[in-house]
C-alpha cells in the first residue's frame, strides 16, 4: 500500500492564478481530510469528505477555496485567484471509517509558494 | 476553546540524555491525545496515542487530566530521533488539533 499520495509537492502560482491540490487516499480508504499549516504554526483541519459528499467544511476560507472527492479519481482542493496568504503547506490525511474511531493516515504534503 | 500548546519550537539534547516534549491542552470533555512525528522529508506519522499506553521507540506519553498535560518522554534520545514532533488533540470528532510543533536535535 503506497500510503496517501499527494500531488504536486511544491507547486509555485502568481497572485491571481489558480491552484489545484491533489489527494489520493490510501487504498480502501473512503475519508478524506485536509489540513493546512501556514508557517510557524501547526496543521488546522479544512474540510472532511466522503465520496461525493462533503462532510464537514467548517474550517476552509468562506471564498475561493473549494474541495471534492468525485466517485472515481483524487480528492481535489482548489484555490482560486491566490493571494500570497495562501503560502502553506496543505497536507491531505485518509482514513478507512470516520476518523474519530480510527487513526487518519497523512499524506507527504503540498507546499504551495504564491508569488 | 480547544487548543494545543508546544511551548518549545526546538529542544536539543545530547546522545543518550533523557528528552522530554511538552505539551499541554485545553478541552473540557475527555480528551483523545496523540503524538505525531515527522522525520526529515517524510510524511507525518503516528507516534502514539494515549489510549493505547504503549511504548513506541522507547517513547512514552501519559495522559495527566489534572494538569492538562500529554508530554513526551524517553529516557535516553539518539541521534535517530531528531525530528518534528507534534501534539494533536482530537475533541471527540474526526478533527484533529495540533500544536505548533517541537523541533527536536539530538546532538552527538
Amino acid at each position: 500500500n503506497a500510503g496517501v499520495m499527494q500531488n504536486p509537492r511544491h507547486l509555485v502560482r502568481r497572485r491571481g492564478q489558480e491552484a489545484r491540490l491533489r489527494c489520493s487516499p490510501m487504498k480502501g480508504h473512503s475519508h478524506v481530510y485536509w489540513y493546512r499549516q501556514l508557517p510557524e504554526e501547526g496543521l488546522k483541519f479544512m474540510v472532511y469528505l466522503q465520496k461525493e459528499n462533503i462532510i464537514d467544511e467548517s474550517g476552509m476560507p468562506k471564498e475561493r477555496f473549494s474541495a471534492e472527492f468525485p466517485k472515481e479519481g483524487p480528492s481535489i482542493l482548489r484555490i482560486q485567484q491566490v493571494v500570497r496568504g495562501d503560502s502553506a503547506a496543505y497536507f491531505c490525511a485518509s482514513s478507512p471509517v470516520q476518523g474519530n474511531t480510527d487513526t487518519q493516515y497523512f499524506g507527504p504534503g503540498t507546499r504551495l509558494t504564491v508569488l | 476553546a480547544q487548543r494545543v500548546t508546544q511551548p518549545e519550537k526546538l529542544l536539543s539534547v545530547f546522545k543518550g540524555a533523557p528528552v522530554e516534549l511538552k505539551c499541554n491542552y485545553s478541552y473540557s470533555g475527555s480528551p483523545e491525545l496523540f503524538w505525531y512525528v515527522q522525520y526529515s522529508r517524510q510524511r507525518l506519522q503516528l507516534l502514539l496515542r494515549h489510549i493505547s499506553r504503549e511504548s513506541i521507540k522507547g517513547f512514552t506519553a501519559d495522559l495527566n487530566k489534572g494538569e492538562t498535560s500529554f508530554h513526551l518522554k524517553k529516557p535516553f534520545a539518539q541521534e535517530e530521533d531528531s525530528a518534528m514532533y507534534y501534539c494533536a488533540l482530537r475533541p471527540g470528532t474526526y478533527k484533529y488539533i495540533f500544536g505548533t510543533g517541537t523541533r527536536l536535535k539530538v546532538l552527538a
